[in-house]
């Protein structure tokens, strides 16, 4: 069965440091992979999605970057953190296999509060 | 562009009856799915169900149902028999079939009372 991880789970940082958060995905190949902000408990803004490796589309401009090394690794980083970069971070993965329902599975979010 | 709303910030339902929580969506597209997701205090995103605008028969998980009008561009969800464990954000979300971007409402805060 397919899974996902993400890590880490909380993350208090100060201004200015930087940010790695990973999430990996088992069970499956060539997923679509997203990253998610959710701030103050409201809507989910998709900032990142990625088609394969390498493959990136930024949907928000802003102080954060995405990579995708593996085929099933996706990392959102920061150079130097802004307090507005504050919040939960969900990673999510979609099978791309046929008959692989097309739906979007979510990771269990990180907390970051940048201090 | 594709949007998502959710009129409905907030809603409360004595346990036992039926609430209704509305999403209306806006989209060019002829393909795509719509979904609705469930965000219990523990923040985890749970699928509670989903629509494929290609299929006209409304979809049905249990105790949840949805109100799929495709002309409209209206996507409801129905939950019937409310129980506590239902009290969580629900979010509606547009899914391209084209790119598989997934875009999400501003959510529902949805609360069972005893």
């Amino acid at each position: 069965s397919q899974t996902i991880h993400q890590w880490p789970a909380t993350l208090v940082q100060p201004v200015g440091s930087p940010l790695s958060l990973e999430c990996t995905v088992e069970g499956t190949s060539n997923p679509n992979l997203y990253w998610y902000r959710q701030a103050a408990g409201r809507g989910l803004q998709l900032l990142f999605y990625s088609v394969g490796i390498g493959q990136i589309s930024s949907e928000v401009p802003q102080n954060l970057s995405a990579s995708r090394p593996q085929d099933r690794q996706f990392i959102l980083s920061s150079k130097k953190l802004l307090l507005s970069d504050s919040g939960f971070y969900l990673c999510a993965w979609r099978g791309t296999a046929p008959n692989s329902g097309n739906t979007i599975y979510f990771g269990e979010g990180s907390w970051l509060t940048v201090v | 562009a594709q949007t998502v709303t959710q009129s409905q910030p907030e809603m409360s339902v004595q346990e036992a009856e039926t609430v209704t929580l509305s999403c209306t969506y806006d989209t060019s597209e002829n393909n795509y799915y719509l979904f609705w997701y469930k965000q219990p205090p523990s923040r985890q995103m749970i699928l509670v169900i989903r629509q494929e605008a290609y299929k006209q028969q409304n979809a049905t998980e249990n105790r949840f149902s949805v109100n799929f009008q495709k002309a409209a561009k209206s996507f409801s969800l129905k939950i019937s028999d409310s129980q506590l464990g239902d009290t969580a954000m629900y979010f509606c979300a547009f899914m391209s079939s084209n790119t598989g971007k997934l875009i999400f409402g501003q959510g529902t805060t949805l609360q069972v009372k005893p």
